[in-house]
């Protein structure tokens, strides 16, 4: 049963182009949604977070967009960068211990 | 880095042999997860521990089983490997209090059950 649902697989942006990651999610409880970059061979690392009570939040050049009524969420790379080539799994996580459900993770490819 | 080391990095097992994974923190953290990655399924959660003896199931549970006697190591146990179990194991921790702590990563332990 996968509770969140991410989009698309993989995904193609040249340098300088705009890269949106979307996920949704069914359970209701989930109150923490992070985003991990994952490069090969190393563990996910924690790129941006956000809580349902924001619509909203910007770090630098990667931006979570949230919408609670649609149990959607999505991440967005700005004037993405070669460097930024890797794979992106989004992540819900309610009051119980802090347990994560992934999504399927998106392989993103920046081309120079 | 988070201060979470894996070991082995690597391990090539037959069928039916048991495994032990070990997760080693010097963070001092409260919770520990263990999740395989498999490719389409993104990370599933395995085991967690939320204190020194105190263990829970997760979503893959079946054939895995965990022991956490220290704060700092929480170990993964295959009791009898099987190709099904062929994945990248990951160990997390996480300080704990609020619900939106986050979780950090080690690198990962390969494992190939042939």
């Amino acid at each position: 049963q996968q509770q969140v649902k991410q989009s698309p697989q993989s995904l193609i942006v040249q340098k300088g182009g705009i890269s949106i990651i979307n996920c949704a999610y069914e359970n209701t409880a989930f109150d923490y949604f992070p985003w991990y970059q994952q490069f090969p061979g190393k563990g996910p690392a924690l790129l941006i977070a956000i809580r349902p009570d924001v619509s909203e939040k910007k770090e630098g050049r990667f931006t979570i967009s949230f919408n609670k009524s649609a149990k959607q969420f999505s991440l967005h790379i700005m004037d993405s960068q070669p460097g930024d080539s890797a794979t992106y799994f989004c992540a819900a996580a309610g009051t119980s211990y802090g347990k994560l459900t992934f999504g399927q993770g998106t392989i993103l490819t920046v081309h120079p | 880095d988070a201060g979470i080391t894996q070991s082995p990095r690597h391990k090539v097992t037959e069928t039916g042999t048991p495994v032990t994974l070990r997760c080693h923190q010097t963070e001092n953290h409260r919770y520990m997860y263990w999740y395989r990655q498999d490719p389409g399924h993104g990370l599933r959660l395995i085991h967690y521990s939320y204190g020194v003896k105190d263990t829970d199931k997760g979503e893959v549970s079946d054939g895995y089983s965990v022991s956490r006697s220290k704060t700092e190591d929480f170990l993964l146990t295959l009791e009898s490997a099987t190709s099904s179990q062929t994945s990248v194991y990951f160990c997390a921790i996480r300080a704990g209090g609020d619900s939106n702590q986050p979780q950090h990563f080690g690198d990962g332990t390969r494992l190939s059950i042939l």
